[in-house]
């Protein structure tokens, strides 16, 4: 998993409850990013890092904020979960720089929320 | 933005059979398509990939082909065997952008 932990890998929340899933690399690449994944809809993009404090949207960002305060470190946090974001995440790296270079995925934490 | 669209969405090959899984985008500007297979319970790995320099890329039973012009990819899989059964996933992206755009993957399975 190209030194990519996720913490946790299992989760089971109620709705209306803050949530923290947290990415830990150990290598100090640059671009980091949060996907989530659902059946019919492969993976899409939640928000992705290009260094610390530095952080921008994806296509499915609402509901969700991120936090990078130190380079190995991203998080990813739901304010206030709600059923709609039951869904496996994936925290994925880029080594090499942005896109149109190769990423490679952690784990994957798996999200209920009731 | 960038739309990929992946087909089928399932497979099913005999053993020692050819896969071949299809993709195309959107966006003329996309210039790295990689692949990943997704085992059940595991993240994405990156099982080969091109650039839009190239038209083909071979891996042993594996390739890969470009067309540029008509905007599409596929993943060639020869001699398959039981444990190519997984989701593949093909995806878009170039090097001025931040994103990677995913199809919606591919269930194969391979019959032994």
């Amino acid at each position: 998993d190209a030194g990519i932990t996720q913490s946790p890998r299992h989760k089971v929340t109620e709705t209306g409850t803050p949530v923290t899933l947290r990415c830990h690399q150990t290598e100090n690449h640059r671009y980091m990013y949060w996907y989530r994944q659902d059946p019919g809809h492969g993976l899409r993009l939640i928000h992705y890092s290009y260094g610390v404090k530095d952080t921008d949207k994806g296509e499915v960002s609402d509901g969700y904020s991120v936090s990078r305060s130190k380079t190995e470190d991203f998080l990813l946090t739901l304010e206030s979960a709600t059923s709609s974001q039951t869904s496996v995440y994936f925290c994925a790296i880029t080594p090499s720089g942005g896109a149109g270079e190769t990423q490679y995925f952690g784990p994957g934490t798996r999200l209920l929320v009731l | 933005g960038e739309n990929v669209e992946q087909h089928p969405s399932t497979l099913s090959v005999q053993e020692g059979d050819s896969a071949v899984i299809k993709c195309t985008y959107s966006d003329s500007a996309s210039n790295y398509f990689p692949w990943y297979k997704q085992e059940l319970g595991k993240g994405p790995q990156l099982i080969i990939d091109i650039r839009s320099n190239v038209g083909e890329k071979k891996d042993q039973r594996i390739a890969v082909t470009l067309n540029k012009t008509a905007k599409h990819f596929s993943l060639h899989i020869t001699e398959t065997q039981p444990e190519d059964s997984a989701v593949y996933f093909c995806a878009a992206s170039h090097n001025t952008g931040n994103q990677f755009y995913f199809g919606t993957g591919t269930s194969l399975t391979v019959i032994p």
